[in-house]
């Protein structure tokens, strides 16, 4: 398995402020994920971030309001750019961990709970 | 795309009692499929998973799940339940050459004392 933390664990932010989210790993790994989590909902991936390559945003997510950093093979940062009251989320990274012939598995952080005023 | 519904948001059971939370998937490929636990203000745990193997997985805690690719379900049992298993409960899937994982909606369970 792996030990993911996130800092900081949750924040009360300004609107039309930023936040950056930072996630570290204990173990090298290819794929990170980031995740939002609304109140009351599921979860909702954002973009997939590689080392060495810009990250890949879902639909609905672009790269202006969620900027990623990708800087090496056990840390991403995740930044919550100009907030609005909307953003008010959890915010969930995650990492694929290969198990061999029985696929992979996928670990995830404590999470970062924001709240936009 | 793949997706997942999970019915029931809301599952009570007692204590003791047999825990039933339903999962099916839309796929014509039988995806990866995953149950993870979410207890209140932590991150997600992962149960147990179905990777093409065996179609009874057991996981964590006590809990197991069927892949029925008739019926497209992989419902999440237990056959008792404790005080310790009031959670949120979501259902995922990949698609197998893809690690994105599309979630339900999740359930809450309650357990009665």
């Amino acid at each position: 398995s792996a030990v993911i933390s996130q800092k900081p664990s949750r924040d009360i932010c300004q609107r039309g402020t930023s936040l950056t989210i930072q996630c570290q790993v204990d173990s090298q790994v290819t794929m990170m994920f980031w995740y939002r989590q609304q109140p009351g909902q599921s979860l909702t991936l954002i973009a997939t971030a590689n080392q060495g390559s810009e990250a890949t945003y879902e639909s609905g997510f672009v790269i202006d309001k969620f900027p990623i950093s990708r800087p090496n093979l056990t840390f991403s940062t995740l930044t919550v750019s100009n907030m609005s009251p909307e953003d008010s989320s959890i915010y969930l990274c995650s990492v694929e961990h290969p198990t061999g012939v029985d696929g992979y598995e996928q670990y995830f952080g404590p999470g970062t709970r924001l709240t936009v005023t | 795309a793949q997706s997942v519904t999970q019915l029931g948001s809301h599952v009570s059971v007692s204590e003791g009692a047999l825990v039933l939370l339903r999962c099916n998937y839309s796929s014509s490929v039988p995806p990866y499929l995953f149950w993870y636990v979410q207890y209140p203000n932590q991150g997600l745990q992962l149960l147990l998973k179905y990777t093409s193997a065996a179609t009874l997985v057991k996981g964590i805690n006590g809990f197991e799940a069927e892949f029925k690719k008739s019926e497209t379900s992989f419902h999440l049992t237990k056959p008792s339940a404790h005080m310790s298993d009031a959670a949120e409960y979501f259902c995922a899937v990949s698609e197998l050459d893809d690690y994105k994982l599309s979630f339900g909606a999740g359930t809450t369970v309650t357990v009665r004392a």
